[in-house]
């Protein structure tokens, strides 16, 4: 079974503060790492789709960073607002397009 | 141009009862997949399927059948519902060619079993 692994589970931060989370990924067979949104009662939306070692995406206050050889993505929140509030999963894209997920970083953003 | 739509959005079964969950898009999507959200342990790949007439097994099939007769069309069968399928069931449909392609997911179905 492969393992995607996302730190912290949850956090907590005020509004105005920049924060950035964490998954973990294998190196080997490695076709793409997936960003999503997912807010209560909603589905998941894609935020950013990476291919490449060294990518970088920006989106308004977010952006994201992958490094294939060792395994990692960090997505960073910029200047947190409450609007941001939400799960963001994180899911590898293996061998067969088939995808594995992290179980998520809850972010709560206090006004 | 309704994206990824799921029937039914709740459903109680009784166990050993068996029920099929409809999952439609209309984006002409090659690839579909199934999900299962349960809690501390994000979305897990159940069946999917990468064109019309085609199904592969996920990470979790056992217990599940699926049909990909009509390209828009993916369906997700249980013969016979266990309490551990309680769970929030999750379609999503993915562009053909390219990794870089992201997947865009209905809204989810409820289903208990007791």
């Amino acid at each position: 079974i492969l393992n995607v692994e996302q730190s912290p589970q949850s956090l907590h931060v005020q509004e105005g503060d920049s924060t950035n989370f964490t998954c973990s990924f294998p190196s080997s067979n490695f076709y793409a790492l997936h960003w999503y949104r997912w807010e209560t009662a909603k589905s998941p939306e894609a935020l950013f789709v990476m291919t490449l070692n060294g990518d970088e995406k920006k989106k308004g206050r977010i952006s994201a960073t992958l490094n294939t050889k060792e395994g990692y993505s960090y997505l960073y929140i910029k200047g947190s607002q409450p609007e941001d509030s939400a799960t963001y999963l994180c899911a590898f894209m293996g061998n067969f397009n088939k995808f594995y997920f992290g179980s998520g970083t809850k972010l709560n953003v206090k006004p | 141009n309704a994206g990824v739509t799921q029937t039914p959005k709740f459903r109680v079964l009784k166990t050993g009862q068996s029920m099929t969950l409809l999952c439609a898009q209309d984006m002409n999507h090659e690839y579909m997949y199934w999900y299962r959200q349960d809690p501390g342990m994000g979305l897990r790949l159940i069946h999917y399927s990468v064109g019309e007439g085609t199904t592969a097994k996920g990470e979790v099939p056992d217990g599940y059948n699926v049909s990909r007769l009509k390209k828009q069309n993916f369906l997700l069968g249980l013969e016979s519902a266990a309490p551990s399928q309680t769970s929030v069931y999750f379609c999503a449909s993915r562009a053909t060619s390219g990794s870089y392609r992201e997947q865009y997911f209905g809204p989810g179905t409820r289903l208990t079993v007791t």
